[in-house]
């Protein structure tokens, strides 16, 4: 099966500065990469995804970027904010089958 | 957004137990639905994918006597856990997809005694 990896598993940032989270997937049919925000105690919700044959997606502060070839992806938060604390997770599926997650990254932003 | 419910929120349960947790989507129908369980910290980790009208399909090393799932409807699906231990305390959460999107429940703790 899939096998996706997660680094780094705990990212400390300042409050205004970029924060990138990176993965890595092993299964080159993954055809469609989502990040989740969890806060604690609480659901994972989807804050931005990417498809395989496109490169970057961006959504405001929120950008992805995919690279097939090596089999990785990266989440890039810019101008963070405090409200951006939380565990973000990545996954990988192919055709929306299966989703398997990544180990989580706390990211801590300081005021 | 799609809208997905999970029941109970929290069960506390002795040992030797079972256990049902209801997963619901609300205002959608999905024939397909997935279990997951997370550890304090870590990540989810897929246990089963539930489908509307037959078996569901589990993941290398989940128990599927253990963990029984039931999809009877477009709306719901139900992971009992059977002969519950200490060890299978946890947190589970299921998710319906909808299209090419999945929306997760909220989530059940279930703390074995």
């Amino acid at each position: 099966g899939e096998n996706v990896e997660q680094h780094p598993s705990t990212l400390s940032v300042q409050e205004g500065d970029s924060a990138v989270i990176k993965c890595t997937y092993s299964d080159s049919a993954s055809n469609y990469f989502p990040w989740y925000k969890q806060e604690l105690g609480k659901r994972p919700q989807l804050i931005i995804d990417i498809r395989s044959n496109v490169g970057e997606k961006k959504d405001q502060r929120i950008a992805v970027t995919l690279n097939k070839t090596a089999k990785h992806f990266s989440l890039h938060i810019t101008e963070t904010q405090p409200e951006d604390s939380a565990v973000y997770f990545c996954a990988a599926t192919y055709n929306f089958n299966k989703f398997y997650f990544g180990s989580g990254t706390k990211l801590n932003v300081k005021p | 957004g799609a809208v997905v419910s999970q029941h109970p929120s929290r069960v506390i349960c002795k040992s030797g137990t079972s256990v049902k947790i209801e997963c619901r989507s609300l205002d959608f129908q999905a024939t397909t639905m997935f279990w997951y369980r997370q550890f304090p910290k870590q990540s989810l980790m897929l246990m089963a994918t539930s489908n509307e009208g037959s078996k569901a399909t589990y993941e290398q090393g989940v128990e599927k006597d253990k963990f029984l799932i039931n999809h009877a409807s477009l709306t719901l699906s139900t992971l009992t856990v059977t002969s519950a231990h200490p060890e299978d305390s946890s947190f589970y959460i299921c998710s319906a997809k909808q299209a090419e999107t999945q929306y997760f429940g909220p989530g059940t703790r279930l703390l074995v005694l």
